[in-house]
C-alpha cells in the first residue's frame, strides 16, 4: 500500500501569511493527487486534483505542485475562511490512502 | 441541484451487520464512480471502498476486505456499502463520495456524512 506522510501535523498562521503543507509518497504516484479541506462538522471539499489543477470554484489563493513523491499545497495570503484541516489523498493505485492530515490553526 | 443524500447506519453490537445508502441527484449517476470513505472520532480520513460507473470493478481497504461490500443499484441512482462482522474500530462518520468524469476517483461531491458506532 501506498503511505502519505503530511507534514506539519499541525501548523499555526496569521491572516495574510503564505502557508506550505508537504505530503510525502512512500513510492511514486506520478500526478495522481488531491488535496481537500475540512471544517469542523463538514464533509471534505475538493480543492486540488492530478497535483496542480484547481477544483472549480476554489479560490486562487491555494495551489498545488509536485509529481512522483513529493508535493506541495500552498495558500499564497490566509484567510479567516482558510482555518481548517488539509488532506492529501492518492489516487494512484488500489487501496487509496490519505495522509494524517494538517490542522492549520489561527496564531 | 448536485446532491447525495446518505441513509442507514445507526448503533450496533461487534458481530453484527448494518447497511448504508446514499442517493445521487442532479447527475448522470451510471456514469460516475463512487467512493465510501469513514472518520473515528477526532481522527483523520480513511478511504473504505470505491465502486466503478457500471458496478464491475470494485476495490476495498484492507481494514474492510471481507467484511464490507460495495454495491450499487443505477436504476435507483444508489450506491450502498453492506458491513458485516463490525468491529469497534468501525466506528466513524462514514461519507459517501462521487468520482469526476474524467478522473474516476476524485471525490468531487459528498454526502453530509451518516453515523456508524459498534458497541456492546
Amino acid at each position: 500500500d501506498i503511505q502519505l506522510t503530511q507534514s506539519p501535523s499541525f501548523l499555526s498562521a496569521s491572516i495574510g501569511d503564505r502557508v506550505t503543507i508537504t505530503c510525502r509518497a512512500s513510492q511514486g504516484i506520478s500526478i495522481e493527487l488531491a488535496w481537500f479541506q475540512q471544517k469542523p462538522g463538514k464533509a471534505p471539499n475538493l480543492l486540488i486534483y492530478a497535483a496542480s489543477r484547481l477544483q472549480s470554484g476554489v479560490p486562487s489563493r491555494f495551489s498545488g505542485s509536485g509529481s512522483g513523491t513529493e508535493f506541495t499545497l500552498t495558500i499564497s495570503s490566509l484567510q479567516p475562511e482558510d482555518f481548517a484541516t488539509y488532506y492529501c489523498q492518492q489516487i494512484k493505485s488500489f487501496p487509496l490512502t490519505f495522509g494524517g492530515g494538517t490542522e492549520v490553526e489561527i496564531k | 441541484e448536485l446532491q447525495l443524500l446518505q441513509s442507514g447506519g445507526g448503533l450496533e453490537q461487534p458481530g453484527g451487520s448494518l447497511r448504508l445508502s446514499c442517493v445521487g441527484s442532479g447527475f448522470t449517476y451510471y456514469s460516475y464512480a463512487m467512493a465510501w470513505v469513514r472518520q473515528a472520532p477526532g481522527k483523520g480520513l480513511e478511504w473504505v471502498a470505491a465502486i466503478s460507473g457500471n458496478g464491475e470493478s470494485r476495490n476495498y481497504a484492507d481494514s474492510v476486505k471481507g467484511r464490507f461490500t460495495i454495491s450499487r443499484d443505477n436504476s435507483k441512482n444508489t450506491v450502498y456499502l453492506e458491513m458485516n462482522n463490525l468491529r469497534a474500530e468501525d466506528t466513524a462518520l462514514y461519507y459517501c463520495a462521487r468520482g469526476m468524469p474524467s478522473r474516476l476517483y476524485y471525490c468531487e461531491v459528498w454526502g453530509q456524512g451518516t453515523l456508524v458506532s459498534v458497541s456492546s
